[in-house]
């Protein structure tokens, strides 16, 4: 089963930041959070990952909490090509044998 | 990132069919890869593990006799769906990660399969 709970669904204006919160009150230690997005009919596409700092590369930003029980994936300036479903994510097992076990996902409407 | 391949995109077949599904790394050598099925409005589901040269490792309630998995090199994997029923349609999606990259996972465009 799915370590996170997302909320189903959320949208935000073309421009600004889209903001999409993860609880996974489960987490274990050595565990990371991964974030992947999905387009209608394709595969899903990596976003980012993290562990317990917080990250940021050309597409978002991963702020994870102290506790690591939540996290909150950011984009800055959503635009309408990012309207997808977004799944939050906890890495299960080790670096060389982990699965990653989607949950139900958020669905992000960017208006215009 | 890097690229996963399937082949074919979609696929239309009688029911009682095996249809076979093909998954590459297109620019890595793939040591694991994963197969997930997506029914419509409802998330992934993974179905199998597999090393490359070892059996797929399948999840609970996943028939390996129905679903056979192979994973002969460190480029392809193969899903073949045996006596396909219709309940069996589904957007199969494949998913493959490296020993240098083993941090990501990388997935491939999926494929459809409609059984009449």
């Amino acid at each position: 089963d799915a370590k996170t709970t997302q909320p189903p669904s959320m949208d935000c204006a073309e421009g600004r930041a889209a903001n999409l919160p993860c609880n996974h009150s489960t987490i274990s230690g050595n565990e990371y959070v991964y974030w992947y997005r999905q387009i209608h009919s394709q595969g899903p596409q990596y976003i980012i990952h993290g562990l317990k700092n917080n990250e940021t590369n050309e597409m978002a930003s991963l702020i994870i909490t102290e506790d690591r029980k939540s996290s909150t994936l950011i984009l800055p300036h959503a635009t309408l090509r990012d309207t997808a479903v977004y799944y939050c994510i906890v890495r299960v097992g080790g670096d060389s044998s982990y699965k990653l076990i989607f949950g139900s996902g958020t669905r992000l409407l960017v208006r215009p | 990132g890097a690229v996963v391949s399937q082949h074919p995109s979609w696929v239309i077949c009688k029911s009682g069919t095996s249809v076979k599904i093909e998954c590459r790394s297109l620019d890595f050598q793939a040591t694991t890869m994963f197969w997930y099925r997506q029914f419509p409005k409802q998330s992934l589901m993974l179905m199998a593990t597999s090393n490359e040269g070892s059996k797929a490792t399948y999840e609970q309630g996943v028939e390996k006799d129905k679903f056979l998995i192979n994973h002969a090199s460190l480029t392809l994997s193969t899903l073949t769906v045996t006596s396909a029923h219709p309940e069996d349609s589904s957007f199969y999606i494949c998913s493959a990660r490296g020993r240098l990259f083993y941090n990501e996972q990388f997935f491939g465009p999926g494929t459809r399969l409609t059984v009449l």
